[in-house]
């Protein structure tokens, strides 16, 4: 089993639908998460950190769910902007007291679509 | 936010010959720096962590010898694949650790495509 699954898609949607990823996590130690969105041939840019249950900006809402082990994204009022990857990644590394060593997981990432 | 480089941005180079990736951290300093690979349609694939000052951490199923680290300065680090060969071609990207008001925010580098024929 991979350390972090996502759903691949592709997710074709509407202009101003919402749309919704899922990402399970294995490794229970696993304290902080993140969504990241990648465009086509580009680096990864930090779109949202999760620590505790959730966190929400703007029309982004990422919730954190410890007990199912898994972290969920909700875009709402898509913008054909919002087209990309979307990449979820969890830090299950911990130096002797507690501090993160910063090695994050990838998942395989979700790909949107976002059409008129 | 915290801005990295990545120098040369793509590469294409014959089989055989080595390549070196810089990355570089321009407005903070880094102790610490991850190489990433990613092939088409496929995520990020942890490569090693580099420390300033000390050898690098590579992941499991990475040669060593193959892909060498030097993390020479704060704000430096670099990765020689030696040898290369077209298995290798990949996207190489770097990231960097600043501690922003996220304190474990990651800053990734744009990216350097390798291509070996």
């Amino acid at each position: 089993r991979k350390e972090v699954e996502q759903d691949p898609g592709p997710f074709n949607v509407p202009e101003g639908a919402t749309v919704a990823f899922n990402c399970t996590y294995s490794n229970s130690a696993s304290q902080s998460f993140f969504w990241y969105r990648q465009d086509c041939r580009k680096e990864p840019k930090l779109l949202m950190s999760v620590y505790s249950s959730g966190n929400e900006d703007g029309r982004f809402t990422a919730q954190l769910n410890r007990a199912s082990q898994y972290i969920s994204l909700l875009i709402r009022d898509s913008k054909l902007s919002d087209s990309a990857t979307y990449l979820c990644a969890a830090d299950p590394s911990r130096l002797a007291g507690g501090t993160s060593y910063g090695k994050l997981t990838f998942g395989q990432g979700t790909i949107l679509t976002v059409h008129p | 936010g915290a801005v990295v480089s990545q120098h040369p941005s793509w590469v294409i180079c014959k089989s055989g010959t080595s390549v070196k990736i810089e990355c570089r951290s321009l407005d903070f300093q880094a102790t610490t720096m991850f190489w990433y690979r990613q092939f088409p349609k496929q995520s990020l694939m942890l490569m090693a962590t580099s420390n300033e000052g000390s050898k690098a951490t590579y992941e499991q199923g990475v040669e060593k010898d193959k892909f060498l680290i030097n993390h020479a300065s704060l704000t430096l680090s670099t990765l020689t694949v030696t040898s290369a060969h077209p298995e290798d071609s990949s996207f190489y990207i770097c990231s960097a650790r600043a501690f922003t008001r996220d304190y474990n925010e990651q800053f990734f580098g744009p990216g350097t495509r390798l291509t070996v024929l």
